[in-house]
């Protein structure tokens, strides 16, 4: 299996700009998380889905963040407009159906840069 | 909400010696993992901890969890610079949120000769 796929690994973009960050999960594994790591707040939980279905958007910042689940292979993350504050190393991971004892599984990560 | 905290959150020691991360948790779980991050890359997943009393081995690193002590620990034996990383403890604490990990800060060990 490939693993957690995401795309781009990097970006460099400016003020203002709209960013969207691609995920694909392991087949088969129903749930998906986005994640947030920065030197300062640590590793942050922004959203999570259940079977493409939205479960606890409370870790987005703002709402300038969205994210959608189009189907059970596919999320991305946007951010629009972007801001420097948002630089930072984006996260997905995914799991089986939340059963018992299933750990996530983390993709390599997308490093945002806002300029 | 949940809270998970790691101690220490820097941890420089020689190769040969021996330590213990500690991993506090302030609700009920017996859920918790370990993941292993190392500079500029992902979290890659160490133990699984199931139960009360569980401990889990590989290598030089050793994982135990304590759910009555909402406590985990790391141990870590004869350190060696390959086990220099970001250790990180997170907790599932079940019920409607099941899946959902509760992170501490990470650990970063530093191993050196």
């Amino acid at each position: 299996d490939a693993g957690v796929i995401q795309s781009p690994r990097h970006e460099v973009t400016e003020m203002g700009q709209e960013v969207t960050l691609r995920c694909k999960p392991i087949s088969g594994h129903n749930s998906l998380f986005w994640y947030r790591q920065t030197m300062m707040r640590g590793l942050e939980l922004l959203i999570y889905f259940n079977n493409n279905v939205p479960i606890d958007d409370s870790g987005m910042p703002e709402d300038r963040f969205s994210a959608k689940m189009p189907n059970a292979s596919f999320s991305t993350l946007k951010i629009q407009p972007s801001e420097p504050r948002d630089s930072a190393v984006y996260f997905c991971a995914s799991i089986p159906y939340a059963a018992r004892g299933n750990e996530q599984f983390f993709g390599p990560g997308t490093r945002l840069t806002v300029l | 909400e949940l809270k998970v905290e790691q101690n220490p959150l820097f941890l420089s020691m020689q190769e040969g010696k021996n330590y213990t991360i500690y991993c506090n948790y302030s609700t009920t779980s017996d859920r918790l993992y370990w993941y292993r991050q190392d500079p500029g890359k992902s979290l890659e997943s160490l133990f699984v901890l199931l139960s009360n009393g569980a401990v889990k081995q590989e290598g030089r690193l050793m994982a135990s969890l304590d759910t009555k002590a909402r406590l985990s620990t790391l141990h870590i034996t004869a350190a060696v610079h390959d086990l220099s990383a970001t250790y990180f403890c997170a907790v599932d604490r079940g019920g409607s949120t099941l899946g959902r990990l509760y992170f501490g800060r990470g650990t970063q060990l530093t191993v050196w000769p």
